[in-house]
């Protein structure tokens, strides 16, 4: 157990859907990553929180939103859902830069 | 622009020996990170082992060694011993100072009885 935690485990949904993921980070971390994995594109970061504030991002799609709350949790926003978004989506987490990073057990999405 | 490639896809091993899996990167940075990371059947993502670029000697975690050369852009990870429970997925990661993780395309490995 990485101290991370993700809910909920899978989702299943619709195109053009909207749909939340969460994430806890472990306790005291205060970086938030959150990375998508797909067959076709493998593992690809997507964005990082640091302490609430947005530090880096990788390929999100417009589509995606994240924002990390004052607790620390951070929750991934995915809107107009379309079949390829369907992935196994991780949160990961580090102390601070150049840290391990410490994953959740992801969320899979499955877009129908 | 980062870039990592594993390009063993597979791999097999025999219980109880020795394999070595290879990674090659590309970076501009003098300063990054080097991981590998573990995917069992479960899909949980499991550090296994890292490296400072700046550290010259390997790192090792028990039945886990890499053999880090810098200059040519090379990280393998070495296990020995292998065990059935070694089965799994395993990804190369790179970190640079934008902190993000960039993965290579993985090597699944499967243990043998």
């Amino acid at each position: 157990d990485s101290g991370v935690t993700q809910t909920p485990k899978h989702l299943i949904t619709a195109t053009g859907q909207r749909v939340t993921l969460r994430c806890s980070p472990r306790s005291g971390d205060l970086s938030v990553y959150w990375y998508q994995q797909s067959l076709d594109q493998g593992l690809q970061f997507l964005i990082q929180y640091y302490n609430g504030e947005e530090r880096a991002k990788g390929n999100i799609l417009e589509r995606f939103s994240a924002q990390q709350f004052p607790d620390l949790h951070s929750e991934l926003n995915l809107s107009s859902l379309e079949l390829g978004d369907s992935a196994l989506y991780f949160c990961a987490s580090s102390a601070r830069t150049h840290n391990e990073q410490f994953f959740g057990p992801g969320t899979r999405l499955t877009v129908l | 622009a980062q870039t990592v490639t594993q390009s063993q896809p597979e791999m097999s091993v025999q219980e109880a020996e020795t394999v070595t899996l290879s990674c090659t990167y590309d970076t501009s940075e003098n300063n990054y990170y080097l991981f590998w990371y573990k995917q069992p059947p479960s899909r949980q993502m499991i550090l296994v082992i890292r490296q400072e670029a700046y550290k010259q000697q390997n790192a090792t975690e028990n039945r886990f060694s890499v053999n880090f050369q810098k200059a040519a852009k090379s990280f393998s990870l070495k296990i020995s011993d292998s065990q059935l429970g070694d089965t799994a997925m395993y990804f190369c990661a790179l970190e640079t100072s934008g902190s993000r993780l960039t993965f290579g395309e993985g090597t699944q490995l499967t243990v043998n009885p």
